[in-house]
């Protein structure tokens, strides 16, 4: 079965510091996975997609993403984080079908907060 | 560009009671995905609606139903209330035909639904 864990739930960082969430998946065959943000109260806001190719994806925000098939991981990082970076994190895959955009699986969700 | 809309934007019911939530696909869009997600917890997947009609169903009972109309809108329905139904429910578009096809998931703000 499909699943997705985010092994850390609550991170603190410092300003400036650097920054690494973690993600691993369980998926059969080619996975599309997403990272998406949400503030309190708000939406999930698209941060970076993975779904072929270049293994190392560029986000918004500053973000980048390293899919590594071998670990099934897809880790989001970020060199220097950032006061308004503090939020909720998910990772998701995509579980697509042929005639259909198909259905996403997230994680738990790694919360993310910033010390000054 | 607009981008997908849900409203209410808070709901409060009773137990027992039924309940419509509505959501309008960004531009260009023809799929629209249901999630509840539930507080401190990651989006669970509830159905998706393609062609008016219901393409996918997560693990939830029938008393979730939805409808899609010709111009890609859709509702979600919840009878017979329960307790545990108390979420944040959201709305994600996508498109599967044509030049607008992405398998990228686009979410609105939610609308979070209380029930006592």
């Amino acid at each position: 079965a499909q699943s997705v864990t985010q092994p850390d739930i609550h991170i603190t960082v410092s300003e400036g510091a650097s920054l690494e969430l973690r993600c691993n998946y369980s998926y059969g065959a080619t996975p599309y996975l997403f990272w998406y943000v949400q503030s309190p109260g708000q939406g999930l806001q698209l941060l970076l997609k993975y779904f072929s190719g270049d293994t190392l994806v560029q986000g918004i925000k500053g973000f980048e993403a390293e899919f590594k098939r071998s670990q099934s991981s897809f880790n989001l990082r970020k060199p220097s984080v950032h006061w308004s970076d503090a939020a909720e994190y998910f990772c998701a895959v995509g579980v697509h079908g042929s005639s259909n955009t198909g259905k996403l699986i997230f994680g738990q969700g790694t919360t993310l907060q910033v010390k000054p | 560009d607009a981008g997908v809309t849900q409203s209410p934007t808070h709901l409060i019911k009773t137990r027992g009671q039924q309940v419509t939530l509505r959501c309008s696909p960004k531009s260009g869009h023809d799929t629209v995905s249901w999630y509840q997600q539930a507080l401190g917890q990651g989006p669970q997947f509830i159905f998706q609606y393609y062609e008016e009609e219901e393409r996918q169903r997560g693990n939830f009972p029938d008393r979730f139903s939805g409808h899609q109309f010709p111009n890609y809108s859709s509702e979600l329905n919840v009878n017979a209330l329960l307790l545990g139904d108390s979420a944040l429910y959201l709305c994600a578009s996508s498109s599967v035909s044509g030049a607008s096809r992405t398998d990228t998931q686009y979410f609105g703000p939610g609308t979070r639904l209380t029930v006592l």
